[in-house]
């Protein structure tokens, strides 16, 4: 049972383009992580959100966590090619020492 | 700081070999986790440590096994190689529990 699912799963834009990407659960996360992974390489992490209803900005992209904690969002201003990758979310289940990462959206950014 | 460090990070074995990985974590780091990604099944879990004990297990047959030293490197074995086990094999570490994951760069497995 895949408890963070993501979508879309895969976009391809164009550059200067808004996108958002969505990680959804039926299950209430202690905290929520953003992680970006490139061709060959290790996801880096780029944000945690913790509270309810937090919004988190890291230059282009604003990251929110759900009231309830059981989703969240990620929004990119004016995408560049940089920007393309793999998107992850993962967090820990609360209550557990599991940690699940989401199905992923492939994103795609042309120039 | 130093990162996260695997090794090896390319491998070519053959069906019927065993492997062992390393990872080496960030200093000060002692959850240890490690994952298998491929492109049809994306990420997976495989199994987690903190102070040398396994506090989680993903869904992977026996032949995958880990372990964690003193010092919070840990490795992982995989035996009998089959043909589906080629894959990403990553590592990721953090201060306590599966919070904020740092991940390694990866150890790219072929099996022939």
């Amino acid at each position: 049972t895949q408890l963070l699912e993501q979508s879309p799963q895969f976009l391809s834009i164009q550059e200067g383009e808004n996108l958002t990407v969505y990680c959804n659960s039926s299950s209430v996360f202690s905290s929520l992580q953003w992680y970006r992974q490139e061709p060959g390489e290790g996801p880096v992490l780029l944000v945690t959100v913790v509270t309810g209803g937090e919004v988190k900005k890291l230059k282009r992209l604003t990251f929110q966590f759900g009231d309830a904690r059981k989703d969240s969002s990620l929004h990119i201003t004016a995408a560049q090619p940089g920007d393309t990758g793999l998107y992850l979310c993962a967090g820990e289940e609360s209550g557990t020492y599991k940690y699940i990462f989401g199905t992923g959206t492939r994103l795609k950014v042309l120039a | 700081k130093a990162g996260v460090t695997q090794t090896p990070r390319y491998l070519i074995k053959t069906r019927g070999q065993q492997v062992t990985l390393s990872c080496s974590p960030i200093s000060g780091h002692r959850s240890v986790s490690w994952y298998q990604q491929t492109p049809g099944q994306g990420l997976q879990f495989l199994f987690e440590y903190f102070s040398e004990t396994q506090r989680n297990k993903g869904n992977f047959p026996g032949r995958f096994s880990g372990r964690q030293f003193s010092n919070s490197r840990s490795e992982m074995n995989v035996s009998t190689l089959e043909l589906g086990d080629s894959a990403l094999y990553l590592c990721a570490t953090s201060i306590d529990t599966a919070y904020e994951q740092y991940f390694g760069p990866g150890t790219r497995l072929t099996v022939t």
